[in-house]
């Protein structure tokens, strides 16, 4: 079955990099495009980036532009998202999910990763 | 860039009918998708493409669209859809995707 499986749990100090990979499983990887979400604790989901694995092309959120680098290796069907210069606003659960589009005016994820929990603190 | 604004609570009786809603300017382009997602879960996608159900989501969820408005209706709600539903789309202003605010649903 279609599967998307992130790697595990980070600890990070304010000021570092993290790299959460996102590896895919059961469907040809070049055909959907992979976005990724975030959650801090007891707030709401929001979008952070999306991904084509064929070629490699890039959108980014206002927010994570010039701070969130997306990138895949089709060799292994993994997508990575590196965050840098961390601040503890970005304690988080990351999320990685496939893409599905029709005709242009309708876009939905199916399915999600269970979410890598990412913790920022000195 | 666009917005998409959804009440923050809604409570439903047991086996009663409710709707949650979201709106933006964006949902005057683009349809909508919704996902549940219980505490301590990833997100579940409930309904895409306006109103199609997902493999194994009940029949009791179901998806519409107006104007700058989509909802998202439960009809019977049961215990087990208590849970925080998300709306998604693209953004009509930029070149991104927004989620909206997030719904937590209460059944009584």
């Amino acid at each position: 079955q279609v599967q998307l499986v992130q790697s595990g749990a980070e600890v990070k100090k304010p000021g570092a990099s993290v790299k959460v990979s996102c590896r895919a499983s059961g469907y040809s990887f070049i055909r959907n495009w992979i976005h990724w979400v975030r959650q801090a604790p007891g707030q709401g989901l929001e979008w952070v980036g999306i991904i084509n694995p064929d070629g490699g092309i890039t959108i980014y959120g206002q927010r994570f532009q010039g701070r969130v680098m997306l990138t895949a290796d089709t060799s292994t069907s993994t997508v990575y998202m590196e965050v840098s210069s961390l601040r503890s606003e970005d304690t988080a659960v990351y999320y990685c999910a496939r893409d599905h589009s029709r005709d242009g005016v309708t876009w939905w994820f199916d399915p999600w990763g269970l979410g890598t929990l990412v913790t920022v603190s000195s | 860039s666009s917005e998409l604004t959804q009440d923050p609570a809604v409570s439903v009786a047991l086996g009663q009918t409710v709707r949650i809603t979201c709106q933006g300017d964006s949902l005057r382009m683009y349809y909508a998708s919704w996902y549940q997602q219980k505490p301590g879960q990833a997100p579940l996608l409930v309904i895409y493409d306006k109103n199609s159900r997902p493999s194994g989501i009940p029949d009791r969820f179901s998806g519409s669209s107006s104007g700058n408005t989509a909802s998202l209706t439960i009809t019977g709600a049961q215990a087990g859809d208590e849970a925080d539903y998300y709306c998604f789309c693209r953004d009509s202003s930029v070149n991104q995707w927004v989620f909206g605010g997030g719904t937590k649903l209460t059944v009584l």
